[in-house]
């Protein structure tokens, strides 16, 4: 039972038109939600954050933004460049967990394409 | 310059034969993590140190172990390996931030 669902397995956008990711979560205990970007044959790189105390960040052309009621984060970017192309992944934490540290729950991605 | 580094990047066992998985870190951060990611599935958390605390998650098979000998260094040790273990493992690290910074990832496939 997935707790971090990205149903959108893949997207494709023109460069310089905007690109939004979508992620849905089920566990109210998440407060803390990261964006993953992935390149083939590495590992995940960070790109974005958000507290549940926001509903928005943004960060150069990348903003996230989060809907505690319906669950739900976006990431935006805009404008979408051909080196955008990767895969996106949405993560979510439960900050203060008893174990004290911050284990991410991953959703299972979105392949973005940014056409030239 | 690579902050967590994992080796081997490519990794082929044979069906049974144990593995050791490495992974480093210049970070100093105090928590390390191995996390599974088979094709097209979301990276799943097996087990994770705090410190010297192993954390291990309840649905993470017996055939996989871990080993934290110092605050650089973490090892993931799958001692039978199966076919079904084929998949890309990836050591992360963090230190309370919420962020954790990923390796490169290595891929193991079994024969």
């Amino acid at each position: 039972d997935q707790q971090v669902k990205q149903n959108s397995p893949s997207l494709s956008v023109q460069e310089g038109r905007i690109s939004i990711l979508n992620c849905d979560y089920t566990n109210s205990m998440f407060d803390y939600f990261l964006w993953y970007k992935k390149y083939p044959a590495e590992g995940p790189t960070f790109l974005i954050s958000i507290s549940s105390i926001k509903d928005k960040n943004e960060d150069g052309r990348f903003t996230v933004f989060l809907n505690k009621s319906a669950k739900h984060l976006s990431l935006h970017i805009v404008p979408s460049q051909p080196g955008d192309s990767a895969v996106y992944f949405c993560a979510a934490s439960e900050g203060n967990s008893g174990a004290g540290s911050y284990q991410l729950t991953f959703g299972k991605g979105t392949k973005l394409s940014v056409i030239p | 310059d690579a902050m967590v580094i994992q080796n081997p990047r490519y990794q082929v066992t044979q069906f049974g034969k144990p593995v050791t998985l490495s992974c480093s870190q210049t970070l100093n951060h105090n928590v390390m993590y191995w996390y599974q990611q088979k094709s097209s599935q979301a990276p799943k958390l097996l087990f994770h140190y705090y410190d010297k605390d192993f954390n291990n998650e309840a649905d993470t098979p017996d055939n996989f172990q871990s080993r934290r000998p110092n605050t650089s260094f973490c090892f993931l040790d799958i001692r039978s390996p199966g076919l079904g273990d084929a998949a890309m493992y990836l050591c992360a690290t963090s230190r309370g931030l919420k962020r954790a910074f990923f390796g490169q990832g290595t891929r193991l496939t079994v024969v």
